[in-house]
């Protein structure tokens, strides 16, 4: 219940490609989504978050895709450069409120991007 | 210096030795967090700590000990670890989420751990 699953694995896609990243959870208390990037010899950033009550965010090039029934988000990169290569993780937490703090995330496995010049 | 900072940035150690990790946070926040980083695993969260207390300690083998002594500093003991204990650990920090909004976790570059 407490799993997320990313896939694909690994993602090699050419400079200008739509790069799609999916994640499926199973816990439906789970209110927060946020995507961290994650460049070499760097700790994981955050890149772009949602909540379950809207169906998307687009931020610049990144856009997450959410689907509250089947309980599935993804990361679309649109215009993919070579400076966006790295690994993505995805993530679930739940938000008590005034007094949480972050020790309820959970993350995917990652995906490693490689865009291609 | 800003951020989180992690040092040091590489560690090669016997499975007899004992040596610290140091984490330090520049941002104000009141949560520190110790996660371990291996290869095609999802991040696992080690240990939190909130207002300097320890909140979270996920069956963390007792050969890593933790220590928060305020709210910027955190240190990860470590001794006689295994090989498989090699990984990358992170340093995160986060602020208590208030009414409107999720907190949000910064890391720090990670201190690549190696045991022979």
């Amino acid at each position: 219940q407490q799993q997320v699953k990313q896939s694909p694995q690994s993602l090699i896609v050419q400079k200008g490609g739509i790069s799609i990243i999916n994640c499926a959870y199973e816990n439906t208390a789970f209110d927060y989504f946020p995507w961290y990037q994650q460049f070499p010899g760097k700790g994981p950033a955050l890149l772009i978050a949602i909540r379950p009550d809207v169906s998307e965010k687009k931020e610049g090039r990144f856009t997450i895709s959410f689907n509250k029934s089947a309980k599935q988000f993804s990361l679309h990169i649109m215009d993919s450069q070579p400076g966006d290569s790295a690994t993505y993780f995805c993530a679930a937490s739940i938000t008590y409120g005034r007094h949480n703090y972050g020790q309820n995330f959970v993350f995917g496995p990652g995906t490693r991007l490689s865009v291609l010049p | 210096e800003t951020g989180v900072t992690q040092t040091p940035r590489h560690l090669v150690m016997g499975m007899t030795n004992k040596k610290s990790l140091k984490c330090e946070q520049h941002l104000g926040h009141n949560a520190m967090y110790w996660y371990k980083q291996s290869a095609k695993k999802p991040l696992e969260l080690m240990f939190v700590y909130s207002l300097e207390e320890r909140v979270e300690n996920n069956s963390v083998p007792s050969r890593f000990s933790p220590e928060c002594p305020n709210s910027s500093h955190l240190f990860l003991h470590l001794h006689t670890l295994q090989p498989e204990d090699s990984a990358l650990y992170l340093c995160a920090s986060s602020q208590a989420a208030d009414v409107s909004g999720a907190n949000v976790l910064t890391f720090g570059a990670g201190s690549r751990l190696t045991v022979l």
